[in-house]
Formats: structure tokens, sequence, C-alpha cells
């Protein structure tokens, strides 16, 4: 079983619809979680961290972790064309562990 | 924001070749670096971390002889793909953190990466 598991997608939305990404992970020890979003051909760019429970919002961007149900999500309202990318879930201990990454396609 | 660069973004090499990729940070001291890869739609995977002054610590299954990589300032890594086959080509990607490992710093930058195709 892998430490965190996400749905490689792809998803494919209209332009305006709320979008949710989704992880799971299996490492009670994590602390902090993070969302990073990764346009093709380039380097991860962070999007949002949470520290333990509860939620944090910015923007568009919602980001939730329930580490009772070792369960993180990240809502994007009013998907925008530009928001299409691939996101990838991270949490942390010491070391970064990474999800495999969810391709969105937001469409106009 | 804090920026990492790396060079060259793309480079093709010969099979029995090395490669050496640079990763900077541009404006901040970075004392622990790191070095991820990935597979097209896969994701990224840990290969070392480095901090400055010190060897590397590779993660398990990665060939240190084979990635060599030197931390010798705290603002630039390299990477150097020994004997490089075609198994190797990937995409590389390095990543900085300002303050001591020990710390509970979550601000990890990453640069642009660098696509490597050994032909």
């Amino acid at each position: 079983q892998k430490e965190v598991e996400q749905d490689p997608g792809p998803l494919s939305v209209p332009e305006g619809a709320i979008v949710s990404l989704n992880c799971t992970y299996s490492n009670s020890a994590f602390q902090y979680f993070m969302w990073y979003r990764q346009y093709s051909r380039k380097g991860p760019e962070l999007l949002m961290y949470t520290y333990s429970s509860g939620n944090k919002e910015d923007g568009r961007f919602t980001a939730q972790v329930d580490k009772s149900s070792k369960y993180i999500s990240l809502f994007i309202r009013d998907s925008q064309p530009s928001d299409s990318a691939t996101y990838l879930c991270a949490m942390r201990t010491g070391k970064l562990i990474f999800g495999q990454g969810t391709e969105l396609s937001v469409k106009p | 924001g804090a920026v990492v660069s790396q060079h060259p973004s793309r480079v093709i090499c010969k099979s029995g070749t090395s490669v050496k990729i640079e990763c900077r940070s541009l404006d901040f001291q970075a004392t622990t670096m790191f070095w991820y890869r990935q597979f097209p739609k896969q994701s990224l995977m840990l290969m070392a971390t480095s901090n400055e002054g010190s060897k590397a610590t590779y993660e398990q299954g990665v060939e240190k002889d084979k990635f060599l990589i030197n931390h010798a300032s705290l603002t630039l890594s390299t990477l150097t793909v020994t004997s490089a086959h075609p198994e190797d080509s990937s995409f590389y990607i390095c990543s900085a953190r300002a303050g001591a490992s020990g710390q509970s710093s979550y601000e990890q930058y990453f640069g642009p990466g660098t696509r490597l195709t050994v032909t």
C-alpha cells in the first residue's frame, strides 16, 4: 500500500464548475499537508498548506484535512481554464511524500 | 517568493556519457536540497537529500555511485548522472529548503525541472 493515494484522473470539468480533489494516506504521523500545482513540463508550485486537521481558504481554493479519516481535499470554486494542470497532494513528517497527482482539465 | 533555478532545462546525451544538472537557490540560502525524479504521469520520487557541506542521503534503491550529488554551497547543488542509459531518461526536479533540517518549516521550493533524454 502506498503511503499516499491519489486518483490520477484525468478529470475534465466545464469552466465555472466546483472541483474536488482528494487524497488518502496511511501514516498517522503526517502533520503538514500541502497541495502543489504542476503545469506540463514544469516544477511543482505550492498552492496551499495546512497543519493538522482543519480548513484553510485562499481565494477560490479551500484545503481540508481530516486526520481522523486520513483524508485531505482541495476544492476549487469557479474553475478557470488556467486551472488546468496536475494537482499533487503532499504530506510530511520529515520527508515530503507526494501523491500521484490528478490531471485536471477545465474546458471553456 | 523564493526562486529555485535549474540548468539546463533539457539535455540530450548519448548512452554511456555523464550529465551534470545544476540547482541554484537565487534569493535564499538553502541548507537542505532535494533531488526528485518524475516519470510521465507519475509522482515525484525522492532520490536524495543533501545538506550543505555533508554527503547526500540517498533513498532506498537509488544508486549513489550513479547519481552523484554535490551540495558545495548554500545556493548550489549539482546532480551528475554518470554513465547514463536510456532508462535514466526522466524529468529531474530539485527542491530547496531554508533552515536546518530539524526545523518544522514546510517551505520547500521547487525548480522548473530538467528533462534528460538518453539516446
